[in-house]
C-alpha cells in the first residue's frame, strides 16, 4: 500500500497570507490527524477528521481549519498567517478504531517570513 | 489532562551499547502507548506500540513494555547501531480523545562507530 502523502512538501508565505495544505492517507483509512512540529512546542495536536466529520480539536485558533472529502483526503488551512505559525505540519492517517495506531506523512514545511 | 514525560536528552551512545530511554505518562483513563521515531527531513514512524498493562511491544530489536503501576513505558535496544540514530518520541492516546496523540518532548539519540 501507498504511504501518507503530503503536498506541498515545502512552502514560504508572507505573514498575513493564507496556505491550504493537503493530505492523503493510507488507502481505506477513514482517520486523518493533523500535528504542529516545533521546536519550541514539540508536536501538538491540531485536529482530527473521520468520514467527513471533526470528531477531536487541539488548542489552537480559530485561524487553523481543516476539513475531510468523501474519498478521505483532508486539507487544512491557516489563514492571517503569522511568524509563529512557521513549523512542520504532519498528518497521520488511520483506521479510526480505538487502538489509533497512526501512520504519518513525510510533512509540509510552512516558513513564514 | 494526559500528558508524557521523556528523559532529557540527547543521548550519546557508541555502537553496540544498550540503550534505554526513560518514558513516564499520566492518562484519566486506560491509554494505548507508542514510540515512533523520527529521522532528519522525514515524519514519523511508528516503532512499536502497547496497548493494555504488561503487553510488550518490539520491533528491530527494541522493546518497551507497558507498566501501569509505574505509568511507564520505557524504550530498550540491547545494542544500537549508527543507523538507529534519530529522535524518539513516546506518545500515548485515549479512546476517548478520537484521533490524538499526546507525545513526549523527543530524544534525540546520537550513536557513533
Amino acid at each position: 500500500k501507498a504511504g501518507v502523502t503530503q503536498t506541498p512538501r515545502y512552502l514560504i508565505k508572507t505573514r498575513g497570507q493564507q496556505v491550504t495544505l493537503s493530505c492523503s492517507p493510507i488507502s481505506g483509512h477513514r482517520s486523518v490527524s493533523w500535528y504542529q512540529q516545533t521546536p519550541g512546542q514539540g508536536l501538538q495536536f491540531l485536529f482530527e477528521y473521520f468520514s467527513e466529520t471533526q470528531r477531536n480539536k487541539g488548542n489552537f485558533p480559530g485561524r487553523f481549519s481543516g476539513r475531510q472529502f468523501s474519498n478521505s483526503r483532508s486539507e487544512m488551512n491557516v489563514s492571517t498567517l503569522e511568524l509563529g505559525d512557521s513549523a512542520l505540519y504532519l498528518c497521520a492517517s488511520s483506521s479510526g478504531q480505538t487502538t489509533y495506531e497512526q501512520y504519518f506523512g513525510p510533512g509540509t514545511r510552512l516558513t513564514v517570513t | 489532562g494526559d500528558s508524557v514525560t521523556q528523559m532529557e536528552g540527547p543521548v550519546t551512545l557508541s555502537e553496540e551499547a544498550f540503550l534505554t530511554i526513560n518514558c513516564t505518562y499520566t492518562a484519566t483513563g486506560y491509554p494505548s502507548l507508542f514510540w515512533y521515531v523520527q529521522y532528519p527531513g522525514e515524519g514519523l514512524q511508528l516503532l512499536l506500540k502497547a496497548t493494555k498493562a504488561d503487553d510488550k511491544g518490539s520491533n528491530k530489536g527494541f522493546e518497551a513494555t507497558y507498566r501501569k503501576e509505574t505509568t511507564s513505558f520505557h524504550l530498550e535496544k540491547g545494542s544500537v547501531q549508527v543507523s538507529d540514530s534519530a529522535v524518539y518520541f513516546c506518545a500515548l492516546s485515549e479512546a476517548t480523545s478520537y484521533g490524538k496523540l499526546t507525545f513526549g518532548q523527543g530524544t534525540i539519540l546520537t550513536v557513533h562507530p
